[in-house]
């Protein structure tokens, strides 16, 4: 199993500029979700999904969309990249217990927005 | 809202010596895990505590939930170079809508 990758592992963008971060598991997982990761505020959720076609927000949801069309992809699009959103951002995907349920993270994408 | 707060934020310990990390959280959790991030790396589940008062060990870390389960540890004895990273806690809320909430980590370096 390849577990939970993730595309790009880095990526720069202008202001303005939007895009999609691609996450993909093989473990059958139903739970899938999206962390950003900043110095000194540890890990933030951005978006999550109990299964295909349900998302729900989390603690920073704002300047993000998701969508879970399949049960392997929970990609995840910024509208209009903005300098706060230069972070590093983790997809994790568990059993379908969700987070009673060890996170299996992906390798992260730093993106950086100038 | 839940808060999950984790002290210290830095630790250097010479290697050899004792390392413990301590997480808060301002609501009652229902269970706690942690999780390990090595320089560079993604978090690695460690270990999960469900049971008020619980103690675990894994060889040289052992990981306590507080009777009130609103606060655990993580201690490392005799500190090797492989300790190195950051550890996180993240509690587990199941009141309403679940939530998982990160801590903000201790990061732990080895002094050789």
């Amino acid at each position: 199993n390849a577990g939970v990758t993730q595309t790009p592992k880095f990526q720069v963008l202008k202001t303005g500029q939007s895009m999609t971060l691609q996450c993909a598991q093989d473990m059958n997982h139903e739970y899938m979700s999206w962390y950003r990761q900043d110095p000194g505020m540890g890990l933030r959720l951005i978006h999550y999904s109990v299964g295909a076609g349900i998302t729900d927000q989390g603690e920073v949801p704002n300047g993000y969309n998701v969508s879970r069309s399949t049960t392997e992809d929970f990609p995840l699009r910024l509208l209009s990249a903005a300098p706060s959103q230069t972070s590093v951002y983790f997809c994790a995907s568990s059993y379908s217990g969700g987070l009673s349920y060890e996170q299996y993270f992906g390798p992260g994408t730093r993106l950086t927005v100038t | 809202g839940q808060q999950v707060m984790q002290i210290p934020q830095y630790q250097h310990v010479q290697e050899g010596e004792d390392f413990t990390t301590y997480c808060n959280s301002s609501t009652t959790l229902s269970n706690i895990q942690w999780y390990k991030q090595r320089p560079g790396g993604h978090p690695v589940f460690l270990i999960q505590l469900v049971k008020s008062g619980e103690v675990k060990k894994q060889k040289r870390l052992t990981f306590q939930f507080g009777e009130a389960k609103k606060n655990s540890s993580l201690h490392i004895t005799a500190t090797q170079t492989t300790d190195v990273g950051t550890y996180f806690c993240a509690g587990l809320q199941i009141f309403g809508n679940e939530k998982l909430t990160f801590g903000t980590g201790t990061r732990l370096t080895i002094i050789p």
